[in-house]
């Protein structure tokens, strides 16, 4: 199975900072990566899909990058609606969740 | 719009069986797979497996393999997940998710959801 990895696991930020969320795939997983928001009490939110491509809708302070196998979800000025849990997934073989990384209000 | 609605709540007993619908509409159904991925309270995102709604074709992860069963029914645009020989490690939000690109032959990012299914396993 893939494995991913995520960091950090909590990462405590302001509104207006510049954020960065991590995952790494155990294998080569090319740009088969998504990103996804979840808030508390709903499903997640597709945000980015192919490692860069974000969702139609979705605000243009997400981005996402990939190097090897290492992934990054950043917003570049972090608003009070993103205060949230935000996970990466891999479908280059089946599928696999990275663990989560909850960003709280500092 | 792309809608999936979800059956309710369930308490079921160790040992037992429990069989989730997700009701969709909004797209034609044969043309996208469904997806189960299931969250314990609290904790994070579990991909359960993925079914072709054009052909009925399966993919399970590993951990699930001989204890799910994922069916569709076209006519009325349903898709199921069956699992069986309930735990209490169980207990979880059980979540329909569609495929966002049509024709997928494997898993695909997740751009519709239902509302989720909590499954509580208890004695």
């Amino acid at each position: 199975d893939i494995q991913m990895t995520q960091s950090p696991s909590t990462l405590s930020a302001s509104v207006g900072d510049r954020v960065t969320i991590t995952c790494r795939a155990s294998q080569n997983i090319y740009s088969w990566l998504a990103w996804y928001q979840q808030k508390p009490g709903k499903a997640p939110k597709l945000l980015i899909y192919k490692a860069s491509i974000l969702e139609s809708g979705v605000p243009s302070r997400f981005s996402g990058s990939a190097s090897g196998t290492e992934f990054t979800l950043t917003i570049s000025s972090l608003q009070p609606d993103d205060f949230a849990t935000y996970y990466c997934q891999q479908h280059y073989r089946y599928s696999t969740f990275g663990q989560g990384t909850k960003v709280e209000i500092k | 719009q792309v809608q999936l609605v979800q059956s309710g709540a369930e308490v079921k007993k160790p040992g037992a069986s429990v069989k989730v619908s997700c009701k969709t509409s909004g797209y034609p159904f044969t043309s996208y797979a469904v997806n189960w991925v299931r969250q314990v309270p609290g904790l994070g995102l579990e991909w359960v497996g993925w079914i072709s709604a054009y052909n009925g074709i399966t993919h399970y992860a590993q951990k699930f393999q001989g204890r799910v069963t994922m069916t569709t029914d076209t006519p009325t645009s349903t898709a199921y997940m069956d699992l069986r020989s309930l735990t209490s490690d169980d207990t979880a939000v059980y979540y329909c998710a569609r495929d966002r690109a049509m024709d997928t032959v494997s898993p695909d990012p997740l751009d519709g959801w239902g509302q989720g299914t909590l499954v509580t396993v208890s004695s």
